[in-house]
């Protein structure tokens, strides 16, 4: 079983709408919970960091953090073109980042 | 603020030469790390250092060394390439928050685009 898991997608979503990434991780002293969006033949940028149960609002986007579930997610609201890329989880159980494989998400015009 | 420098940007290689990708961090970091990406399997971790003096084995080390030089540079070194090896490999530095033991993000180098032929 993977660390981090993933849909891989392809996610498509109309602009405007709602994109919803989701998350599963399997080491349960995970402590650190992120979000990577990578554009094509880009470095991964960070988009969302979150620590604690609950949610965590940055603009458009909101993390979603359920740790008895074992469970992250993102929310992009209001999608744009420009956030087509692939959307990574990572999450961190001290010494070790461990990554999903990537959603894909286009947003349509 | 540069954050994390990797050299070089691309490189090909024949199969049986060696070279070295070269990393460096200004932030600070007391953790490096080595990654490999390829299509449909992530980010992959090579080796990792999580202080100056000290490298761990991740989860694709065979065919790597890796040299913690100092705080600041963290080098992967490729003996004997394979063709197995193309991949785009990435450097990143993290740290402790601080005040707590949990880990601020992973902050990626731009990337080396490694093709063995």
């Amino acid at each position: 079983q993977k660390e981090v898991e993933q849909n891989s997608g392809p996610l498509s979503v109309p602009e405007g709408a709602i994109a919803s990434l989701n998350c599963t991780y399997s080491d349960r002293v995970s402590q650190s919970f992120f979000w990577y969006r990578q554009y094509s033949g880009k470095s991964p940028e960070l988009i969302m960091s979150i620590y604690s149960n609950g949610d965590k609002e940055d603009g458009r986007f909101t993390a979603q953090l359920n740790k008895a579930s074992q469970y992250v997610s993102l929310l992009i609201r209001d999608s744009q073109p420009s956030d087509s890329a692939t959307y990574l989880c990572a999450v961190n159980t001290g010494n070790q980042f461990y990554f999903g494989t990537g959603t894909s998400l286009t947003v349509i015009p | 603020n540069a954050g994390v420098t990797q050299t070089p940007k691309f490189q090909v290689l024949k199969t049986g030469q060696s070279m070295t990708l070269q990393c460096a961090q200004d932030m600070n970091h007391n953790s490096m790390y080595w990654y490999r990406q390829d299509p449909g399997m992530g980010l992959r971790l090579i080796y990792y250092s999580a202080s100056e003096g000290t490298t761990d084995k991740g989860e694709v080390p065979n065919g790597y060394n890796v040299s913690r030089l100092n705080k600041r540079e963290f080098s992967l070194r490729l003996e004997s390439a394979a063709p197995s090896q193309t991949s785009v490999y990435f450097c990143a530095s993290s740290e402790k928050r601080q005040g707590v033991w949990v880990s601020t993000e992973a902050f990626f180098g731009q990337g080396t685009r490694l093709t063995v032929v």
